[in-house]
């Protein structure tokens, strides 16, 4: 069983479409990040959240993390083709060692 | 500033075969990561060192795969022998201090073993 489970796993959308991409765990964090990455590329930090029930915005990118801070969403608005890309969430449940979540490989069709 | 170097960007070897990948990380960043990444899935945690010494290595194939990090700086991935299973991305990312838990990753080494 994966740590972080992301849902859902493949995403294709027309663009202008909104779109909320899940990561979920049975383990408390006491931070969690998402990044994004593109084909050839390694993953790029968009954003730490850190306190439960967090949102943050960057964009049209929302992210939210849970009151209980298991689980975190990332809602996109009016999705563009740039938004392409294998979108990861990635936390530490103890100690040191970064976990990332199974992926979700989003599409945005012009 | 100039991010994580990477090289080769690619490879293709035979399996039994060995490689090595090289990683040099943004300047100053104490924390260095090598990661595993099959297609379609997320990076995997094979090592991580703080300055040259390792902080975590727990998910590292031990008996083929092996890594260093002399003087801090630039590191080092091989793998000996090579397994048609081996055939992944592999990152390498740094960060400032081993909690900022902000990463920068490298452009990766894509392997294929036939």
């Amino acid at each position: 069983t994966q740590l972080l489970e992301q849902s859902p796993q493949f995403l294709s959308i027309q663009e202008g479409e909104n779109l909320t991409v899940y990561c979920n765990s049975s383990s408390v964090f006491s931070s969690l990040q998402w990044y994004r990455q593109e084909p050839g590329e390694g993953p790029v930090l968009l954003v730490t959240v850190v306190t439960g029930g967090e949102v943050k915005k960057l964009k049209r990118l929302t992210f939210q993390f849970g009151d209980a801070r298991k689980d975190s969403s990332l809602h996109i608005t009016a999705a563009q083709p740039g938004d392409t890309g294998l979108y990861l969430c990635a936390a530490i449940p103890n100690g040191n060692q970064f976990y990332f979540g199974t992926g979700t490989s989003l599409t945005v069709i012009p | 500033e100039a991010g994580v170097a990477q090289s080769p960007r690619y490879k293709i070897i035979e399996k039994r075969q060995s490689v090595a990948f090289w990683c040099n990380p943004i300047s100053g960043h104490a924390t260095l990561y090598w990661y595993q990444q099959i297609l379609g899935q997320g990076p995997k945690l094979l090592i991580q060192f703080q300055n040259n010494g390792v902080v975590d290595d727990s998910q590292l194939p031990k008996d083929r795969f092996s890594a260093e990090r002399l003087k801090g700086v630039d590191s080092t991935l091989k793998i000996q022998p090579a397994k048609l299973e081996d055939s992944a991305v592999y990152l390498c990312a740094s960060s400032f201090y081993r909690t900022s838990h902000e990463q920068y990753f490298g452009p990766g080494t894509r392997l294929t073993v036939t």
